[in-house]
C-alpha cells in the first residue's frame, strides 16, 4: 500500500509561471513532510520539510501548504525556472526509533524557457 | 555537501558476479537506508537500519544482504547478480527524525 501518493506524474511549466505538486498521506502518525530534489545523476537532496503544527511554509521561491484534515501537502514553485527542472518527491515520516521514509513516486517537472 | 559516500559511483558487470556496494557516513547518523531507483522513476526501500547490528528488509526483495557492523558503514552486498538487478542504488541516512541525506547513488548494469 502506498503510504503517500504525489502527482502528477509529469508537469510542463512557462519560465515564470507556477508549478504546483500534490501529496496525500494515510498515516496520520506522520509528523515530518519534506520535499526532495533530484537532479540526473544526482542522489536527491532536501528542498523543503514542515511538521504539521503550521499550515504553511516558505523559503525564497518554495512553499509548502499543508492541510491536516484532509492529510494533504503541496509544493508551490512560484516564478518557476528552467534550473528548477527536476524530479521532485515528497516524503513522510513519524518519531520514534522504528520510523521509516516513505516516498512518494515523483513529479517530474520541466520549466519551459 | 552531505558526508555520505558511495562507491563505485558505475558499475558493470557479468552475470552471476558477486558484488557489494559501499556506503558511509561521517555524521554518526544512527538510521541508514538503501534504496532502488530506475531513471527519473520512485525511490523502492530495499533495507535499512537503525543502528549497529540492526538490519531490516524494505518493501521491494531485491535478493540483496546488508549488515551494519560500524555505525558510519553500511553495504550492500549481491550475492549473484542478474540483468534485473541493473538500476541506481541510493544510500542515505538520517538523525532521529529529521532530514535524510543521500549519497550521490551507485548506478549498476548487469550484462
Amino acid at each position: 500500500q502506498q503510504q503517500v501518493k504525489q502527482s502528477p506524474q509529469s508537469l510542463i511549466v512557462q519560465k515564470g509561471g507556477i508549478s504546483i505538486i500534490n501529496c496525500a498521506y494515510e498515516n496520520t502518525a506522520f509528523d515530518y513532510f519534506p520535499w526532495y530534489q533530484q537532479f540526473p545523476g544526482k542522489g536527491p537532496a532536501l528542498l523543503i520539510a514542515i511538521r504539521p503544527d503550521v499550515s504553511e511554509k516558505k523559503e525564497g521561491r518554495f512553499t509548502i501548504s499543508f492541510n491536516k484534515s484532509a492529510k494533504q501537502f503541496s509544493l508551490h514553485i512560484m516564478d518557476s525556472q528552467p534550473g528548477d527542472s527536476a524530479t521532485y518527491f515528497c516524503a513522510a515520516s513519524r518519531r520514534g526509533p522504528g520510523n521509516q521514509f516513505y516516498f512518494g513516486t515523483g513529479t517530474s517537472l520541466t520549466v519551459i524557457p | 555537501e552531505a558526508d555520505i559516500y558511495q562507491t563505485p559511483r558505475y558499475l558493470v558487470i557479468g552475470t552471476g558476479k558477486k558484488i557489494t556496494l559501499e556506503c558511509s557516513q561521517t555524521m554518526g547518523h544512527d538510521k541508514m537506508y538503501w534504496y532502488q531507483q530506475d531513471p527519473g522513476m520512485e525511490l523502492h526501500l530495499i533495507h535499512y537500519s537503525y543502528g549497529v547490528n540492526s538490519t531490516e528488509k524494505g518493501d521491494l526483495s531485491s535478493e540483496s544482504t546488508v549488515s551494519r557492523i560500524r555505525t558510519e558503514h553500511f553495504p550492500l552486498t549481491l550475492e549473484s547478480a542478474r540483468p534485473s538487478h541493473t538500476s541506481q542504488y541510493l544510500c542515505a541516512s538520517v538523525y532521529g527524525n529529521t532530514e535524510a541525506f543521500f549519497g550521490q547513488g551507485t548506478r549498476l548494469t548487469v550484462v
